[in-house]
């Protein structure tokens, strides 16, 4: 059974900090792996997608890095704003199409 | 184009009612997902549908718990005789399987259902 495990729980920054936010799975044959932003009473929105067979993916200030077989993923924020507060959430899923799998998410908050 | 989108956005209903969420996937993709948000659990696969393949039930909490996906495109889900642990947020998601997709998945905004 897939379990998805998210470091930290909650990370506060000032404004224009570079972060770190941290994804392991027990099961490494993942087929892709999301990012996802939630704010608060909103639903999810997609950050990154990786293949199983890619290494990373950048969109903007935002790099997503993939190491399936140590099971872990990172996603690092470049020049944090305080419009990127937000619980972060990592979810990879195992099959194609298939249902994903979420951690507890990262909490962050952005201070000016 | 138009994103995921869920209706009612909020529920208040009585304990030992049924409710039925509704989800209408983007236009064009085959599988809709639905998940299920509450503070004690996260967020949680409750079932999937593919074309015509026969739904993945495997994460439905139990047999009040029901959904089906008419033409391909829209999709309900029903609850039976609803039960305070059932509050929670219900996301529906959807995504284009098909030769060369990603496999992306994209999420509504939510129903938030409270059962009192």
């Amino acid at each position: 059974k897939q379990e998805v495990t998210q470091i930290p729980a909650a990370l506060s920054v000032p404004e224009g900090e570079n972060l770190v936010l941290n994804c392991s799975f027990t099961d490494s044959a993942i087929y892709n792996l999301q990012w996802f932003r939630q704010d608060p009473g909103k639903g999810l929105t997609s950050l990154l997608l990786i293949q199983s067979s890619q290494r990373e993916q950048t969109s903007g200030r935002l790099n997503a890095s993939l190491d399936k077989s140590s099971g872990r993923s990172t996603l690092y924020i470049a020049a944090s704003q305080p419009g990127d507060s937000a619980t972060y959430l990592c979810a990879p899923s195992t099959n194609q199409g298939g249902k994903l799998i979420f951690g507890q998410g990262t909490e962050l908050s952005v201070k000016p | 184009g138009a994103g995921v989108s869920q209706s009612p956005s909020n529920k208040v209903t009585e304990k030992g009612k049924d409710v039925e969420l509704r989800c209408d996937p983007i236009s064009g993709h085959t599988a809709l997902y639905w998940y299920r948000q509450s503070l004690g659990q996260g967020l949680e696969f409750l079932i999937y549908f593919q074309g015509n393949s026969a739904p993945d039930k495997s994460g439905l909490p139990s047999d009040r718990f029901s959904a089906e996906r008419t033409g391909g495109s829209v999709s309900t889900l029903t609850i039976q005789r609803t039960q305070q642990e059932d509050s929670a947020v219900y996301l529906c998601a959807s995504s284009l399987v098909s030769a060369g997709s990603s496999y992306e998945q994209y999420f509504g905004p939510g129903t938030r259902l409270t059962v009192t």
